[in-house]
């Protein structure tokens, strides 16, 4: 059983740049959901896929945009990046939002 | 709206001791509530669910909803305690079912 995997795990981007994050998930699962996570803070919810469709968003900004594919790997793009985008990315995968969540390791972002 | 709540940035205890992690939560239906926990350079990790009534690494954590907390517990800290803990509070279905995350609580057991 394979975990679920994060890449890249490091990127530093310029402001105003697009980003495209990448997560495959825990194998039979087939819900992801993304995180934020600026320094000292804890995970802040950006949204959630279940079967290729977005069925959850917090609040963020439609510059960020998410995929789910068919076998339940998912991307998260950012447009537009801003400084405050710096942060680590979580994602998170489960068997339809039950149970707990499986996290990934992440990637930090840093926009300079 | 949902909203976690842990006081602490940091608990500090001789190893031995007994530990209480404290969480408060807001939400106005029947939560689910959940500890995580992040070792260091390790990633974020289910801890325990209230649902589940279980002690992991002899810890509990009781769901008190008439004081809306979910305290994590622990008689006697062991070194390997030390780690950051999460409070995170699902809500029911459909978009409610993010999990909203406190700041976290660092753990720091000492000899």
């Amino acid at each position: 059983e394979t975990g679920v995997t994060q890449s890249p795990t490091h990127l530093i981007k310029t402001r105003g740049q697009q980003v495209t994050l990448r997560c495959s998930s825990q194998s039979g699962h087939n819900t992801v959901s993304w995180y934020q996570q600026a320094l000292g803070q804890g995970p802040q919810f950006i949204f959630q896929y279940y079967r290729e469709e977005e069925n959850g968003r917090g609040n963020f900004p439609p510059r960020f945009s998410g995929l789910q594919f068919p076998n339940y790997s998912s991307e998260l793009n950012v447009n537009a990046l801003e400084l405050d985008d710096s942060a680590l990315y979580l994602c998170a995968s489960s068997f339809a939002g039950n149970y707990g969540y499986t996290f990934g390791s992440g990637t930090r972002l840093t926009v300079v | 709206a949902q909203r976690v709540t842990q006081p602490e940035k940091l608990l500090s205890v001789f190893k031995g001791a007994p530990v209480e992690l404290k969480c408060n939560y807001s939400y106005s239906g029947s939560p689910e509530l959940f500890w995580y926990v992040q070792y260091s350079r390790q990633r974020l990790q289910l801890l325990l669910r209230h649902i589940s009534r279980e002690s992991i690494k002899g810890f509990t954590a009781d769901l008190n909803k008439g004081e809306t907390s979910f305290h994590l517990k622990k008689p006697f800290a062991q070194e390997e305690d030390s780690a950051m803990y999460y409070c995170a509070l699902r809500g029911a279905g459909g978009t409610a079912s993010k999990l909203t995350f406190g700041t976290g609580t660092r753990l720091q057991v000492t000899l």
